[in-house]
């Protein structure tokens, strides 16, 4: 079975700092696609950012980036410069060949002011 | 453009009874996929929904049944409530032309099995 693996149930840091949330996967697909979804409190669930397993260029969107390491099946997200706004539940989502959004169990964040 | 809504938001129902929620999709998209998040997991997907037949389905049993309108709108039906049914359930809209299958959801409904 293919699965997604997020080892960290909760993370706090102060805002302004930087913070990394890492996501395991497991698949035998050559060709898929990686995502970060945001869930704020009470609202729906967001694309963060996403990632082509056939692209070496690791993606970026504004402070938001990954560091997608292929061989080692890992995907973490780096957060910069966090802000309040980013307090949410962040999970790693993968599409693997012809299967459906496979979701990790997520990472609650939270950003202290 | 018209985001993905869906109804109610909240509800309660008991053991036994059936429920039926109901998604919009983002206008433009052909595609619906319906996922159930119990209380602190991920997203489980139920199934997908394309040109009003379904297109893919996940380990849950026939009680959960779903229909796409013409119009791409969508039911999710389960029959037989059982108090693990408890969850967020939630709607995401999509368009199979999208090579990425980026999905945009709804704020989902929250139902309550007592």
């Amino acid at each position: 079975a293919q699965t997604v693996t997020q080892s960290q149930p909760e993370m706090s840091v102060q805002e302004a700092e930087t913070v990394t949330l890492s996501c395991t996967y497991d698949t035998s697909e050559n060709n898929y696609y990686l995502f970060w979804y945001k869930q704020p409190p009470s609202r729906q669930m967001i694309l963060v950012i996403r990632q082509e397993a056939y692209k070496q260029q690791n993606a970026t969107e504004n402070r938001f980036s990954v560091n997608f390491q292929k061989a080692a099946k890992s995907f973490s997200l780096k957060i910069s410069d966090s802000q309040l706004g980013d307090t949410a539940m962040y999970f790693c989502a993968s599409l693997f060949g012809n299967e459906k959004l496979t979701f990790g169990t997520g990472t609650r964040l939270t950003i202290i002011p | 453009e018209t985001g993905v809504t869906q109804s109610p938001t909240h509800l309660i129902k008991t053991r036994g009874q059936q429920v039926t929620l109901r998604c919009s999709s983002q206008s433009g998209h052909n595609t619906v996929s319906w996922y159930q998040q119990a209380l602190g997991q991920g997203p489980q997907f139920i199934f997908q929904y394309y040109r009003e037949e379904e297109n893919g389905r996940g380990n849950f049993p026939p009680r959960f049944s779903g229909l796409q309108f013409p119009n791409y709108s969508s039911e999710l039906n389960v029959n037989a409530l059982e108090l693990d049914d408890s969850a967020l359930y939630l709607c995401a809209s999509s368009s199979l032309q999208d090579p990425y299958g980026e999905l945009f959801f709804g704020e989902g409904s929250r139902l309550t099995v007592l």
